[in-house]
């Protein structure tokens, strides 16, 4: 199972900041939290990750609070091609191997509007 | 710069005929996945490889199988496709996994099964 929740959809004015909500109460002192998003009918594509500080990229700034028991995805001027799902991850480790897996929950839905 | 490559973007099959989904990548990576991604739902791991020979059972194996000779490469077969096989998947690699590793996928494979 996911661990991380995220509220199912959200809309966004084009031109203002999105700001994508995540809880991931459950996280470990040493992982790190993925953010991707998938465009319809592409696949998931990477846009930032961070471990307790803020972090920021061409793509987005991610904002972890100080527990990291939640953090936020900004888009600071969303556009209409800024409308796909966005997934939160935190890796699950695959206790046999000691490798981890991507869980992706069924993240927010972003719809940019004009 | 190809990333990860996935063949074919789109497959019809009967019930209980058999095909391989192909998927290389030419970033050196060591670590590869194959994803399902069922209808408005998230991803689920079906098998993973940490590097050439070796192979290892995801979420959801079961009618599936894969195989690992290259770095570059790694296959998904399904033997005897049934209706819940219908489904997008997706190929994809990571070059470790480390904490701050991301994974890269490709374009995903859309196969439904009649």
């Amino acid at each position: 199972d996911a661990k991380t929740t995220q509220p199912p959809s959200m809309d966004c004015a084009e031109g203002r900041a999105a700001n994508l909500p995540c809880n991931h109460s459950t996280i470990s002192g040493n992982e790190y939290v993925y953010w991707y998003r998938q465009i319809h009918s592409q696949g998931p594509q990477y846009i930032i990750h961070g471990l307790k500080n803020n972090e920021t990229n061409e793509m987005a700034s991610l904002i972890i609070t100080e527990d990291r028991k939640s953090s936020t995805l900004i888009l600071p001027h969303a556009t209409l091609r800024d409308t796909a799902v966005y997934y939160c991850i935190v890796r699950d480790p695959i206790q046999t191997s000691g490798t981890y897996k991507y869980i992706f929950g069924t993240g927010t839905r972003l719809k940019v509007l004009a | 710069n190809a990333g990860v490559t996935q063949t074919p973007k789109f497959r019809i099959l009967k019930i209980g005929q058999s095909m391989t989904l192909q998927c290389t990548q030419d970033m050196n990576h060591n670590y590869m996945y194959w994803y399902r991604q069922d209808p408005g739902m998230g991803l689920k791991l079906i098998y993973y490889s940490v590097g050439a020979g070796i192979t290892d059972k995801g979420e959801v194996p079961n009618g599936y199988n894969v195989s690992r000779s290259t770095t570059e490469d790694f296959p998904l077969r399904l033997e005897l496709a049934a209706p819940s096989q219908t489904s997008v998947y997706f190929c994809a690699s990571s070059y470790g996994q480390g904490a701050g590793n991301t994974i890269y996928f490709g374009e995903g494979s859309w196969l439904t099964v009649v």
